[in-house]
This record gives structure tokens, C-alpha cells and sequence, in this order.
């Protein structure tokens, strides 16, 4: 069966520095990537998404980025974090077109001070 | 476009029905439902495709009328563990496109 990991749960970071968050899929092939930011209460805005190696579709144009080294795994990155960049982040993947259903991963909870 | 979820919220009695509506302003090619319990990632419910069927999961269906560009989730005998938020996620492409588009999400609390 099909699994979606997503570390870390957790990370605090401070106002400037770095991120990268990972995603990887396991028993399956060639899947569609996504990668959403849900703030507080709010609902899931889609920030990347992959329909295969190195092909990366930005939705919102920010300061952050994503890539897909290779086949099951997608990163989330950034060269300085803001405040903003603060949420709930969610890695998911389907199988194919809109009519798949998306597979959500357990989300890393980003704080920024 | 993101779709509109109606009501924003919603609270019942345990045993009682509820009906979430998503509304488009595009034709819609298919209609996701996902809950998601709080500090948890979304689950997914069920898909409906054009073609205005109707779907259901033991106590939970849906509705898809693809000329009103409407769907609605039904929760029957509402259950404890059927608290949470609820989201539609819409594709109006015609089936070409990769993404979805969701909705804000209803909150739905069930009490003993």
C-alpha cells in the first residue's frame, strides 16, 4: 500500500533563516506532488505541485520554493523566512488527474519568531 | 475560483443530519470531500464526477449537480466522531488539470 511520510512535525525557526521540509511517497510510481499551506482556521491554499522530476508548478508567488530531486520525494524551501510563512504545511500526492483522490501526509506545524 | 462552502460552521446533537453545500461560479468537471480533525491532515471522503451522481460512504453521501455547479455532502445520524472540519476541493478543467481548488471549510461539531 501506498504511504506519504512529511518531516518534521514540528520546527520553531527564527525570523531570517532557512527552511527545507521533506516529503517522500512509498509504493508508487510517478505521482502528482503537492505541497499546501492551511494558516490558522483558515482553509488549504496550494503553493507546488509535480507532475514529475524537476517539473515544479508555482501557484503563489512567494519567497518560497520547491523541487523534486527525484521520483517520490518533494521538498519545500526557503531562503528566508518570514513571519508570514507561518502554518500548517501538508505534502499530498494522487495518481493521476483531478478525477484521483489526494493523499495527504500528517503536515509539519512551522512557527516563526 | 475558490469554491463557496455553506454554512461556515455548523453544531448538532449526536443522531442528528447535516447537509454542507459547495458552490461554483465555474462548471465544474468533479468534486473532492475531505474532513480534518483538528491538528490532523485532511482524509479523504469521496469524489463525484460529472455527471450528477450520487455517492455515499455508510452514513455520509453526496450529491453532485453539475448544472447548478452545486455539490452536497449529507451526514445522517450524525456520530461523535464525524466532528471536524469539511472541505470541498473543485476542478472545473474538464479532467486535463492536476490541481484542486478548496473551499474555506465547514466546521462541524457534534455533542453528546
Amino acid at each position: 500500500s501506498q504511504t506519504i511520510h512529511q518531516w518534521p512535525a514540528t520546527l520553531v525557526q527564527p525570523v531570517g533563516s532557512p527552511l527545507s521540509l521533506e516529503c517522500t511517497v512509498e509504493g508508487t510510481s510517478n505521482p502528482n506532488l503537492y505541497w499546501y499551506r492551511q494558516a490558522a482556521g483558515r482553509g488549504l491554499q496550494l503553493l507546488f505541485y509535480s507532475v514529475g522530476i524537476g517539473q515544479i508548478s508555482s501557484e503563489v508567488p512567494q519567497n518560497l520554493s520547491a523541487s523534486r530531486p527525484q521520483d517520490r520525494q518533494f521538498i519545500l524551501s526557503s531562503k528566508k523566512l518570514l513571519l508570514s510563512d507561518s502554518g500548517f504545511y501538508l505534502c499530498a500526492w494522487n495518481g493521476g488527474y483531478s478525477n484521483q483522490p489526494q493523499h495527504f501526509g500528517d503536515g509539519t506545524r512551522l512557527s516563526i519568531l | 475560483q475558490q469554491p463557496v462552502q455553506s454554512p461556515q460552521a455548523v453544531i448538532l446533537r449526536e443522531g442528528e443530519d447535516a447537509v454542507i453545500n459547495c458552490s461554483s461560479s465555474k462548471a465544474l468537471y468533479s468534486v473532492h470531500w475531505y474532513r480534518q480533525k483538528h491538528g490532523e491532515a485532511p482524509v479523504f471522503l469521496m469524489i463525484l464526477l460529472k455527471g450528477g451522481e450520487q455517492k455515499g460512504h455508510e452514513k455520509i453521501s453526496a450529491s453532485f449537480n453539475e448544472k447548478k455547479q452545486q455539490s452536497s455532502l449529507y451526514l445522517t445520524a450524525s456520530q461523535l466522531s464525524y466532528s471536524g472540519t469539511y472541505f470541498c476541493g473543485t476542478d472545473g478543467s474538464g479532467g486535463s488539470n492536476y490541481k484542486l481548488t478548496f473551499g474555506k471549510g465547514t466546521l462541524l461539531t457534534v455533542n453528546p
